[in-house]
């Protein structure tokens, strides 16, 4: 699977919209960009996840770039209960049940 | 819905000593995967079962061993405790969908190790 980099840190007034960068410059035509986080030692959380088209659902929206070496989480209207650590895996499409590789991840801390 | 049970929420256990954790996933899902992860760490990946036979292993060290049963539910058995062996073990599990090139993993709360 590609590596992913990420911030190690972001802030984001409570309310606005938090975005989180992702880069994964070595993404193959058929690995998808996934998102989760991980809310204080809770287990973590799945949130979204793209090929190579954007995507929305009730938590996020995810913007790719057309080459797909970045990407974008964004939470439109951040609250205090989204602070967390939030992960970006870049898995092999159709990898079925294959495990998760965490890296650093970013902690988002929203501020009132 | 229902979601991932692990058991015992909580564990504290003597070096040397042997602990057993378990973990009951979502009704119908055929995939568990175990994770840990110590203090200030990320989440890593130790062995993962489908249908009751394992499917990836990653880095799980040898005191430990693991199995799925009949029921689909999982135990991690850990021997030999080391310090070291302090931290948060996930389960999660996913359901395996033909054709499907996405699948949720599901997480539990965990399990906090802590050995003395």
């Amino acid at each position: 699977d590609a590596k992913t980099t990420q911030p190690p840190s972001m802030d984001c007034a409570e309310g606005r919209a938090a975005n989180l960068p992702c880069n994964h410059s070595t993404i193959s035509g058929n690995e998808y960009v996934y998102w989760y986080r991980q809310i204080h030692s809770q287990g973590p959380q799945y949130i979204i996840h793209g090929l190579k088209n954007n995507e929305t659902n009730e938590m996020a929206s995810l913007i790719i770039t057309e080459d797909r070496k970045s990407s974008t989480l964004i939470l439109p209207h951040a609250t205090l209960r989204d602070t967390a650590v939030y992960y970006c895996i870049v898995r092999v499409g159709r990898s079925g049940n294959t495990p998760l590789v965490f890296g650093k991840g970013t902690r988002l801390s929203v501020i009132a | 819905a229902a979601g991932v049970i692990q058991s015992p929420r909580h564990l504290i256990k003597e070096k040397r000593e042997t602990a057993t954790l378990k973990c009951y996933p979502i009704p119908r899902h055929d995939t568990v995967y175990w994770y840990q992860q110590g203090p200030g760490q990320d989440p890593q990946f130790l062995i993962s079962f489908y249908e009751k036979m394992q499917s990836d292993k990653g880095s799980i060290p040898d005191r430990f061993s693991a199995q799925q049963f009949s029921d689909y539910h999982s135990e991690l058995n850990m021997s030999s405790l080391e310090l070291g062996d302090s931290a948060l073990y996930f389960c999660a599990s996913s359901l395996l969908t033909s054709g499907n090139s996405y699948n949720e993993q599901f997480f539990g709360p965990g399990t906090r190790l802590t050995v003395l």
